[in-house]
């Protein structure tokens, strides 16, 4: 693994049906994020992590969950989707340290259609 | 509110220069951040501002002015492979970054 991976890559989901987006890390990164990325609007923060163990909301929380119970993993659950969800999905890191170094990495992203 | 504004759409010639301009309000301010975004790709961080002035890299340069609220990116010799979208964010007083919608950037042959 080199930098940060997401899966899966793309997935049509029912509505009302659950689902976990996977993220993983390897760059030892402390802080985790979940976007999301509508057309039209800038990317949308749903949960962030500043380090394992903790997680906070973020503008748009309703409907999703995270955990973070290591530094590397950062899944995000949609309990029972809503087509309202169809967006792309983009995991990022960052190492928090301060000044430029607090750029964030981003995944390769999951696209999600909820009908 | 917070709100970041940039130009939906630029055209530019490829061999030339653009500017790309973002505006902003922000409960506080702790940086300011350009990313690079090719269609059905993720962004990639081109640059970073904190301090007054211009930063350089390579044909890249991004200018930041806190008291104006301001900054734009500078693109030179412009070559195909930059046609994207560039979006500014700003780190606020709670160090989350806010994010504009972005700029689609075109360039002509």
């Amino acid at each position: 693994i080199a930098g940060i991976t997401q899966a899966p890559t793309s997935q049509i989901l029912a509505a009302g049906r659950r689902m976990t987006l996977r993220c993983t890390q390897d760059m030892r990164h402390n802080a985790m994020y979940w976007y999301r990325q509508d057309l039209g609007l800038g990317l949308r923060l749903i949960h962030y992590s500043n380090t394992a163990g903790t997680t906070g909301k973020g503008e748009v929380p309703d409907g999703y969950s995270v955990s973070r119970a290591n530094t590397d993993d950062f899944p995000l659950t949609l309990a029972s989707a809503v087509p309202s969800q169809t967006s792309v999905y983009f995991c990022a890191s960052s190492s928090g340290t301060g000044g430029e170094s607090t750029a964030q990495y981003f995944g390769p992203g999951t696209r999600l259609t909820v009908l | 509110g917070q709100n970041i504004d940039q130009p939906t759409e630029m055209t530019a010639t490829e061999g030339a220069i653009v500017q790309i301009n973002c505006t902003y309000q922000t409960s506080g301010f702790n940086g300011l951040f350009w990313y690079q975004q090719h269609a059905g790709e993720a962004p990639t961080f081109l640059s970073y501002n904190v301090l007054d002035g211009l930063e350089e890299k390579g044909r890249f340069s991004s200018f930041l002015s806190r008291s104006k609220g301001y900054s734009y990116l500078l693109l030179k010799e412009l070559q195909m492979k930059d046609s994207a979208s560039y979006l500014c964010a700003v780190k606020d007083s709670n160090y989350q970054l806010i994010w504009g919608a972005g700029t689609k950037l075109i360039i002509k042959p």
